[in-house]
């Protein structure tokens, strides 16, 4: 079955630049996702970024795709205090619809 | 900017008693889902629904989910005879079309089973 999986937690300093990684099972997903929770608020559509592609970036955010290997990343740069939440990975899967299948999610503590 | 919206925030029920938790989708997103996260697990997909009717569940969604939308905004969940395990944040999301799939979130209904 599909299966996201992330690391829990990362911390940095606020400057620095964040990689968060994500590895997923489903090979027919077409598209692939970030998604922002800050505490107590919902889910943030970040980027997303189709299965041909290897890399999209949009300011700030670059995301690569290594689909041979089934991994996704997302590099923050210049990561700042108001980065700090929980990021979702999650993909879609070729079920027409598209439900979307999440990661466990990682923590970002971005200390001053 | 247009957001998807959920009422009420929070929800405390008895076990047993039959709730709605109601979200009001982007006006012009044609298909809606309901998600849920119980507390420390993964986000986790229950239904899609689509011109009028599911087009996907999970099997999370038994017999005693259904979901409707009563009016041309309003998208409603209900749990007919709510457990303990039911206790969940509950997401809603909406997206215009299924091609990129963006979906929209709602912030959530904590509802809490006692």
């Amino acid at each position: 079955g599909e299966d996201v999986e992330q690391s829990l937690f990362l911390s940095v300093r606020e400057g620095d630049s964040s990689v968060i990684n994500c590895t997923y099972t489903d090979s027919s997903s077409t598209y692939l996702y970030w998604y922002k929770q800050e505490p107590g608020a919902g889910l943030q559509l970040l980027t997303y970024i189709f299965s041909n592609m290897d890399m999209k970036q949009d300011q700030r955010l670059t995301v690569l795709l290594n689909k041979k290997d089934k991994h996704l990343s997302l590099r923050i740069a210049d990561t700042q205090t108001g980065d700090s939440a929980i990021y979702f990975c999650a993909e879609n899967g070729n079920t027409g619809f598209q439900k979307l299948v999440f990661g466990t999610g990682t923590r970002l503590l971005v200390s001053p | 900017e247009p957001e998807v919206t959920q009422t009420p925030s929070h929800q405390v029920t008895q076990m047993g008693q039959e709730v709605i938790l109601r979200c009001v989708p982007i006006s012009n997103h044609l298909y809606f889902y309901w998600y849920r996260q119980i507390l420390g697990q993964k986000v986790e997909f229950l239904v899609s629904f689509y011109n009028n009717e599911i087009s996907e569940k999970s099997e999370i969604f038994d017999d005693q989910f259904s979901v409707e939308r009563p009016d041309g905004s309003n998208f409603t969940l209900k749990i007919r005879s709510t457990k303990l395990e039911d206790s969940a944040m509950y997401f809603c999301a909406s997206s215009v079309e299924p091609g990129t799939n963006e979906q929209f979130f709602g912030p959530g209904t904590r509802l809490t089973v006692l």
